[in-house]
């Protein structure tokens, strides 16, 4: 069975740096075709896709926010972790990491975390 | 990037109507089309994947059209539990774009 979990500060400064972890089970990224990536959702808004990380460490970004994420695997941990720099207000949000199969999400989505930037 | 223009953005509808919403592509993009469900405080439901397959356990009222920049989601007879927010999303090139949703409320 599948499942994945984000955890990370729920509340943050401007200008902070916003660590999210993405721990799952019953996969593996190491298997060929796997990925995880990451959406957001500001509140009472639309769905954002964020970033992508597979199984060959392959990695692919939002254009928009590029120059702020970075996202990373630890294999032997079964995690992956997005970083966003210089956060604002309007990076608040509910953070979502999902499983990833053949180039397409899988049915199986973490719960997500809200995240509030406020000074 | 692809831009996904769906419509409506609100519809009322009452138990047992037909609804159908419409997801816009401003390129093609094949079939490489899904359609979520979301409910309030909930992480999004995968209803259909590749255009028009139902996945595993979504119910028969549900379904997919479409191909190339032109998709619709039906539902073909709308039950309670179906009133929430819906949304399609491309994968069929980076960045992975989201429509900006249609809100299916109680008439």
């Amino acid at each position: 069975q599948i499942t994945l979990r984000e955890s990370g500060p729920t509340l943050l400064k401007p200008t902070q740096t916003l660590t999210l972890t993405c721990t799952f089970s019953g996969f593996s990224l190491s298997t060929s075709g796997v990925g995880v990536g990451w959406i957001r959702q500001p509140p009472g808004k639309a769905l954002e896709w964020l970033a992508v990380i597979y199984w060959n460490d392959d990695k692919r970004y939002s254009p928009s926010l590029q120059s702020r994420l970075t996202v990373t695997k630890d294999t032997s941990k079964n995690q992956v972790v997005l970083t966003m720099t210089n956060i604002d207000p309007v990076d608040t949000g509910t953070y979502y990491c999902a499983h990833i199969l053949y180039g397409d999400f899988s049915p199986r989505w973490g719960q997500g975390i809200l995240v509030s930037v406020s000074s | 990037d692809i831009q996904m223009t769906q419509s409506p953005s609100s519809l009322s509808a009452s138990v047992g109507d037909r609804v159908t919403i419409t997801c816009r592509a401003s390129q093609g993009i094949g079939k490489d089309l899904g359609w979520y469900q979301q409910k309030p405080g909930k992480a999004p439901k995968r209803l259909i994947y590749a255009a028009s397959t139902l996945q595993n356990g979504v119910p028969s009222r549900f379904s997919g059209s479409g191909y190339g920049t032109e998709f619709t989601l039906t539902i073909s007879s709308l039950q309670p539990e179906d009133f929430a927010t819906y949304y399609c999303l491309q994968v069929y090139d980076y960045p992975w774009t989201f429509g900006q949703g249609t809100k299916v409320e109680i008439k």
